[in-house]
């Protein structure tokens, strides 16, 4: 199994609205990542978990704050966002945290298009 | 700052031929450069990973290059098809499990 499942699909929210975006894998991978990626745009890097702790934090504003369970699921919750935040937010997942980088292949999932109205 | 480009953004080819993907980047101190695939509205799919070490890796009708020194990598595609339609990433892998993605190419196969 080499899935990293998103969910919702789509989500449409309003600027005063919390939700949260889910992310999992059951490949025992122990970082996992979250990206953004603008129409006809590459995917930016916003946060990194490395064995469920922070790792990098891209100077991503407040209103989006990660959370990592455990081992096999990444959350993003989503408050007060700005119409400006509206694209869609990629997981990834790795098989290892630090150390050698030699084989460290990122899986991503299908992704949350995220509209914000 | 490392940066990576892309050429051509865009491109359109007929069935059958075979292409060239280009991919630079302007700092030499990499781990690894991967290929990605993506279909419109849809997630990364990896294509290849080439590490720091080595030169060239293959799948099937793709083949990546990677040369260090100039800061170049490519992706020949042999045999296009209409279903290898996509935009294809390259993403250079720095320290910390950071990616680092160029602007893509759009390609078209056209029947």
């Amino acid at each position: 199994d080499t899935e990293v499942t998103q969910t919702p699909k789509h989500l449409v929210m309003g600027m005063t609205n919390k939700k949260s975006l889910k992310c999992e894998q059951h490949m025992g991978h122990r970082a996992m990542y979250w990206y953004k990626q603008k129409a006809k745009k590459p995917p930016e890097l916003m946060f990194v978990y490395s064995y469920e702790k922070l790792s990098i934090n891209e100077s991503v504003p407040s209103r989006f704050s990660p959370e990592c369970p455990n081992s096999s699921l990444l959350n993003l919750h989503l408050h007060a966002l700005q119409p400006e935040d509206s694209a869609l937010y990629l997981c990834a997942s790795s098989p290892t945290g630090g150390g050698s980088v030699a084989k460290n292949i990122q899986y991503f999932g299908a992704g949350t298009r995220l509209s914000v109205l | 700052k490392q940066e990576v480009t892309q050429i051509p953004a865009a491109l359109s080819v007929p069935e059958g031929e075979n292409l060239v993907l280009n991919c630079s980047f302007t700092d030499s101190a990499i781990y690894n450069l991967q290929w990605f695939r993506q279909d419109p509205g849809k997630g990364l799919t990896s294509l290849l990973l080439i590490q720091s070490s080595q030169r060239e890796q293959t799948s099937g009708r793709l083949n990546a290059s990677l040369d260090k020194s100039s800061g170049r990598s490519t992706l020949y595609i042999a045999a296009s098809q209409p279903g290898d339609s996509a935009t294809y990433l390259c993403a250079i892998i720095q320290g910390a499990q950071k990616l680092v993605f160029g602007q893509g190419t759009r390609l078209t196969i056209n029947p």
